[in-house]
Formats: C-alpha cells, sequence, structure tokens
C-alpha cells in the first residue's frame, strides 16, 4: 500500500517566519504534487514535480517556493507566511508520467498562520 | 488550463436511494477523471476513475459515465448507505502530470 507522510498534521505559525512542509513517499513514485484545500474551492495545485529538481507551477503558486533533491521528498516553502496562507495542505503522489495515474494522498497538514 | 465545475456543493439523499454528481471540463484533450471520496478528518482516496476512450464504468454500487463531446462526466451511487456521506470530488488531467479538482459535493445520507 503507498504510503505518503506529511510531517506534521498540524503548524501555527507566525506571520512572515518561514515554514516548510515536508511530504515522503516511499512508492518511488515520479510524480509529486502540493494541493491547498480550501472550504468551497476544492483542491487547488500548487506545484507539481515530475522527477528529483524538476518543478511545474500550478494554479496558485504565488508565495510559494518547492524543492525536490531526493525522489521520495517534496517540500512546499512559504518564504513569508502570510494570514491568506491559513489552509489545508495536501500532498500527493502518482506513479507514471502522462497524468493518467491515480493520486495519492497524504493525511494532510493544517496551518494556521496568526 | 483545466477548469472542472462539480454540482451540486451539497446533496442529502434518504438511506436506499440514489445520488448523482455531476462535473464539467473544459479543455478537450483532457482524458483522465477521476473520482475521490474524503470522510471527515482524513485523505481523500480514489473510488473510482475512467479514461476517454471509455464511456461507462462501474464498480459495485458506484458508476461512472463520460460524455466526451459535452465534457462532462458524472458519479452515480446506488442503494446509499449512511457511510456513504463524505465529500467528493472530481478531478480532470489531460496526461501532462497535472490534475484539477472540482469544489467538492458534500453528500449526506439521512438513515
Amino acid at each position: 500500500d503507498v504510503k505518503v507522510t506529511q510531517s506534521s498534521r498540524y503548524l501555527v505559525k507566525r506571520t512572515g517566519e518561514k515554514v516548510f512542509l515536508e511530504c515522503v513517499q516511499d512508492m518511488d513514485h515520479e510524480n509529486m504534487f502540493w494541493y491547498r484545500q480550501d472550504p468551497g474551492l476544492g483542491l487547488r495545485l500548487i506545484y507539481f514535480s515530475y522527477d528529483v529538481k524538476m518543478k511545474e507551477k500550478g494554479d496558485i503558486p504565488e508565495g510559494y517556493s518547492v524543492s525536490r533533491e531526493k525522489k521520495e521528498r517534496f517540500s512546499l516553502i512559504l518564504e513569508s507566511a502570510s494570514t491568506n496562507q491559513t489552509s489545508m495542505y495536501l500532498c500527493a503522489s502518482s506513479q507514471t508520467r502522462g497524468g493518467r495515474s491515480p493520486l495519492h494522498f497524504g493525511n494532510g497538514t493544517r496551518l494556521t498562520v496568526t | 488550463g483545466e477548469n472542472v465545475e462539480q454540482h451540486p456543493s451539497t446533496l442529502s439523499v434518504q438511506e436506499g436511494d440514489s445520488a448523482v454528481i455531476k462535473c464539467t471540463y473544459s479543455d478537450s484533450a483532457s482524458n483522465y477523471f477521476p473520482w475521490y471520496k474524503q470522510e471527515l478528518g482524513k485523505r481523500p482516496q480514489l473510488i473510482i476513475d475512467i479514461r476517454s476512450n471509455v464511456g461507462e464504468k462501474k464498480d459495485q454500487r458506484i458508476a461512472v459515465t463520460l460524455n466526451k463531446t459535452a465534457k462532462h462526466f458524472s458519479l452515480h451511487i446506488t442503494e446509499t448507505q449512511p457511510e456513504d456521506s463524505a465529500v467528493y470530488f472530481c478531478a480532470a488531467s489531460k496526461g501532462n502530470n497535472d490534475m484539477r479538482f472540482g469544489a467538492g459535493t458534500r453528500l449526506t445520507v439521512k438513515p
């Protein structure tokens, strides 16, 4: 069974702090994704990566960056956290290139920025 | 980019009735359409998916239909049970490693 692990379930940070959200998958998946989930807006794609050191912007990349130094790990970075980044963040991975395989999600990190 | 719209946003049915959730997509190049179920406090999990070379797929009480011409696809749940209560998300992907989701439907099945 695929396991996608997000390092924190809950985080509380102050405005202006640099925040790191970590995600690790154990199935040698090529693709990894970061989504943000807000009520009434569904899951919005922030960034994705289809290979080590490769990254692509999603629909809402502003205020975020990512890092993929190893195949199994994909980090989301909030350079200077703001209150409008308070949200649930979901990491996901998938097996094949081409976007035609299902995503496997982590349990999510609920981030509160005060 | 791809835009996925999902309706209704909330749906309440009596146990044993059927539930239908509909989604439309904007990019005719999309060719993969999964559905995810998210129970309260849990991660989204795939329940069924369909590829663009198929018009319908069924798995026990769950079925998905796809109309490529109209660019819409639907989830059908028959004989609903209280454990079907959850938020359901549709998604569309056109094979370039990005998947776009609808806003979600909160389904409540009343015993």
